[in-house]
């Protein structure tokens, strides 16, 4: 079952363009992760947002996990060629390592 | 300074054949679990483990095993390989509890055929 749902599942831009990836969600959970995968790599932790309306950056990147589905998103302004990866949402019910992915979102920049 | 060590990378398996999936930790962490990754469907849980001694099912436990012997390693084990097991599957591991970060391994890339 798949309970979070990630959109675009593909999105290729020119750098220096700014984008949004959603992650929607009909269930009522309190956090919300994102993970960047490379190519061969694992996915590697972003950052962890709580719900009601928390905002968090990580230079050009800006995480919302708002109550509303459209406001669970990551925003990348002025997008560079490194930020191309694999971007994952993800929540972690009860604490464990029982961690519910979306499909993830294919990001590519081009130079 | 490791992290989480799969082995091996790469495998290509007969139909029916067994074989196991190697994970190691030297972070002392208590939680270890695996993931298995498909084509536009994330990452599903496959097995996990809160400690030595303990573990459970997740998600897509059908056709995999596992055990728990020691703190640091946890492997997964395919007991008659089907085509529907190819993928790429991941390791993790983190200290137990909500607010620790997860570590994955790098992945095993893994054909049957």
């Amino acid at each position: 079952t798949q309970l979070l749902e990630q959109s675009p599942q593909f999105l290729s831009i020119q750098e220096g363009e700014n984008l949004t990836v959603y992650c929607n969600s009909s269930s009522v959970f309190s956090s919300l992760q994102w993970y960047r995968q490379e190519p061969g790599e694992g996915p590697v932790l972003l950052v962890t947002v709580v719900t009601g309306g928390e905002v968090k950056k990580l230079k050009r990147l800006t995480f919302q996990f708002g109550d509303a589905r459209k406001d669970r998103s990551l925003h990348i302004t002025a997008a560079q060629p490194g930020d191309t990866g694999l971007y994952l949402c993800a929540r972690n019910p009860q604490g464990a390592q029982k961690l519910v992915f979306g499909q993830g979102t294919r990001l590519t920049i081009n130079p | 300074n490791a992290g989480v060590t799969q082995t091996p990378k790469f495998q290509v398996l007969k139909t029916g054949q067994s074989m196991t999936l190697q994970c190691a930790q030297d972070m002392n962490h208590e939680y270890m679990s695996w993931y298995r990754q498909d084509p536009g469907m994330g990452l599903r849980l496959i097995h996990y483990s809160v400690g030595a001694g303990i573990t459970d099912q997740g998600e897509v436990p059908n056709g995999y095993n596992v055990s728990r012997s020691t703190t640091e390693d946890f492997p997964l084990r395919l007991l008659s390989a089907a085509p529907s097991q190819t993928s790429v599957y991941f390791c993790a591991s983190s200290f137990g509890g909500s607010g620790n970060t997860i570590y994955f391994g790098e992945g095993s890339w893994l054909t049957v055929v």
